[in-house]
């Protein structure tokens, strides 16, 4: 168990909708990362926050917005869906407990746009 | 820019060989170098990295990584392959210098026949 928490595990929606994908990241972990994996695209890093604070971005669409609350846990939201936006997501933290790039990987969001 | 090539999708291996999993990379600067280890339906576990210091460096269950800075190399190696080690591999880079998000390879399947 990495300690990081992503919610929900599996989200089927349809094209046009907006979902939110929820993630808490291991107790004391400032940063929190978005991912997206998807068979033709591979492991693509979509935003960091840091602290509450956008640290870098990614590939991450315009459709795509993110925000990392005081509490440190982070909400990724995706809306205009679209089928090529069905993935896997993935949240990791790090802190300063850990070595630079030891990112901790929560499960990820399956998200399924029909 | 930084980026990572994995050229082989699938490695197949004997139990009880040795195993190899070959990773190359680019990077501007002094370049932190990882492995991460994923198993179906789970997120990504943390292997090894290199930072500094010695080129071979030693992991989780006994995979270790050497890194060749004139090949611009960091290949994933375990002297007896084991049924348990089948899974996706991920090496990732990092600028020293730069930002603290991770640029994976696109993976690559591990697949060790009893």
């Amino acid at each position: 168990d990495s300690g990081v928490t992503q919610t929900p595990k599996h989200l089927i929606t349809a094209t046009g909708q907006r979902v939110t994908l929820r993630c808490s990241p291991r107790s004391g972990d400032l940063s929190v990362y978005w991912y997206q994996q998807s068979l033709d695209q591979g492991l693509q890093f979509l935003i960091q926050y840091y602290n509450g604070e956008e640290r870098a971005k990614g590939n991450i669409l315009e459709r795509f917005s993110a925000q990392q609350f005081p509490d440190l846990h982070s909400e990724l939201n995706l809306s205009s869906l679209e089928l090529g936006d069905s993935a896997l997501y993935f949240c990791a933290s790090s802190g300063t407990g850990t070595g630079p790039g030891e990112l901790f990987f929560g499960e990820g969001s399956r998200l399924t746009v029909l | 820019a930084q980026s990572v090539a994995q050229p082989e999708d699938q490695v197949n291996v004997a139990e009880g060989n040795p195993l190899t999993v070959k990773c190359t990379y680019s990077v501007s600067g002094n370049p932190y170098l990882f492995w991460y280890v994923q198993y179906p339906n789970r997120g990504l576990q943390f292997l090894l990295k290199y930072i500094t210091g010695d080129n071979l460096v030693k992991g989780s269950y006994g995979f270790e990584a050497e890194f060749n800075k004139s090949q611009t190399s960091f290949h994933l190696k375990k002297p007896s392959a084991l049924v348990s080690d089948s899974a996706l591999y991920f090496c990732a880079v990092r600028d020293g210098g730069g930002a603290d998000g991770l640029t994976f390879g696109k993976g690559t399947h591990l697949i060790i026949q009893p």
